[in-house]
């Protein structure tokens, strides 16, 4: 079945540096999803892509999907505090089932 | 988007009994999820609630263990049965989805502990 793997999958980024995580499929993905889940929260989405090659931007947050719809990427400009929790990348095959990967958990030091 | 009320919040449960988690939702949705989340781990889906029939289970879940019930498109059950200390993970509904974004919405989610 399909699977998707992210890594990494703990990152420690000193305040104001950038971080990138990354998210490889074994399959060709219809769409991918970016969802992050604060310490004790549930997952929030940020972002879908849908076309090859696709490429957008949320402020700091600029989101990635391969030209071969196999793999993603989120990096993060200038890590502030508040973007302390736990990254996830979703993908949808054919049909309507998310799978997430293993997410990345940030951590942020002053 | 879709508000979602999940319950219990959480729950310290003795091994061999039974949880049932409550999910509703403030509108009338299509496709309801239930999710497991082990502790520091990713999200895996135990079945798709369907309206009307029976659950759609993914490898690696029954419905002896999760039985499932969906009886409208606002309200879904969940049960854990005969629990074990290995059933102690955070239990998710979710909906979806956005027409125009995709989004998945999640419910606060059910920490379960089991003794």
């Amino acid at each position: 079945g399909q699977q998707v793997m992210q890594i990494p999958q703990y990152q420690h980024v000193q305040e104001g540096e950038d971080f990138t995580t990354y998210c490889n499929s074994s399959t060709t993905l219809s769409n991918i999803q970016w969802y992050k889940q604060r310490p004790g929260g549930h997952p929030v989405f940020l972002i879908q892509l849908v076309k090859s090659g696709e490429v957008k931007k949320q402020k700091r947050l600029t989101f990635q999907f391969g030209e071969a719809k196999k793999n993603s990427s989120l990096h993060i400009t200038a890590t502030q505090t508040t973007d302390v929790g736990t990254y996830f990348c979703a993908g949808r095959e054919n049909d309507y089932k998310l799978s997430f990967g293993a997410g990345t958990t940030v951590t942020v030091r002053a | 988007s879709a508000v979602i009320s999940q319950k219990p919040s959480r729950d310290i449960c003795q091994r061999g009994t039974s949880l049932t988690i409550q999910c509703q939702v403030d509108s009338q949705v299509t496709m309801m999820f239930w999710y497991r989340q082990q502790p520091g781990q990713s999200l895996t889906l135990i079945a798709t609630a369907n309206q009307g029939s029976e659950a759609t289970y993914e490898s690696g879940f029954v419905i002896d263990k999760f039985p499932i019930s969906r009886p409208n498109l606002t309200f879904s059950t969940l049960t854990v049965s005969n629990l074990s200390p290995e059933d102690s993970s955070i239990y998710l509904c979710s909906v979806g989805w956005d027409k125009n974004t995709g989004e998945l919405f999640f419910g606060e989610g059910s920490r379960l502990t089991v003794l």
